[in-house]
């Protein structure tokens, strides 16, 4: 069974750095074509991609966030980490971790997501 | 930039055919996939490469895909297929995913 799931701060302050956390279990992130992306979603409003990243450590980067966001993954733990910087308050939103199973295919299992609020 | 257009509204009577479309530029030429998203939970994936079904979706829904706009079909209609729908493709070495269609079952 394939499972994902998100950590970090639940409340970040303005101009801060956001560490979030995507601990997976049920594959590994060394299995060729396997990638896991970030995506948010503000309240109430639509899907956001952020980053991917694949097996082979092949990064992307949505364009307008690309400045402030890195995307990094630590094998051993099963772990996928986003970075994003100089956090706003129109950053708040539900993140959610997901596998994706091909290289340019679909996001196939998704983790419950975690709300992160921006504000001081 | 690469664009999708979701209508933000579909409404359909329970048991009729409900038709959420994605429109892009020689979208035809891309892969889509299609995500139910009900209040308060993470997305699902209900449909992959335009109308492949992943195990576990009700053969209700269907999808296709030409020129310019992808389409998702929910036939015979069920109170619990009200959910926000989205589309995603990847162009330009990004995902993009469209804005979303509400679908309410009368």
């Amino acid at each position: 069974q394939i499972t994902l799931k998100e950590s970090g701060p639940t409340l970040v302050k303005p101009t801060q750095t956001l560490t979030l956390t995507c601990t997976f279990s049920g594959f590994s992130l060394s299995t060729g074509g396997v990638g896991v992306g970030w995506i948010r979603q503000p309240p109430g409003k639509a899907l956001e991609w952020l980053a991917l990243l694949y097996w082979d450590d092949d990064k992307r980067y949505s364009p307008s966030l690309k400045s402030r966001v890195t995307i990094t993954k630590d094998t051993s733990k099963n772990q996928v980490v986003l970075t994003m910087t100089n956090m706003d308050p129109v950053d708040t939103a539900t993140y959610y971790c997901a596998k994706r199973r091909t290289r340019f295919g679909e996001y196939h299992v998704w983790g419950q997501g975690t709300l992160v609020t921006v504000s001081s | 930039s690469y664009v999708l257009t979701q209508p933000p509204s579909v409404s359909v009577a329970p048991g009729k055919t409900a038709s959420i479309t994605c429109g892009g530029n020689n979208i035809g030429s891309k892969s889509v996939h299609w995500y139910q998203q009900k209040p308060g939970q993470a997305p699902v994936l209900v449909m992959y490469f335009d109308s492949d079904r992943p195990s576990g979706i009700p053969e209700r829904f269907s999808g296709s895909s030409s020129r310019n706009t992808a389409t998702l079909t929910i036939s015979r209609v069920e109170a619990g297929d009200e959910a926000d729908y989205y589309c995603q493709v990847w162009d330009s070495s990004s995902d993009l995913f469209g804005g979303g269609t509400k679908l309410t079952v009368l």
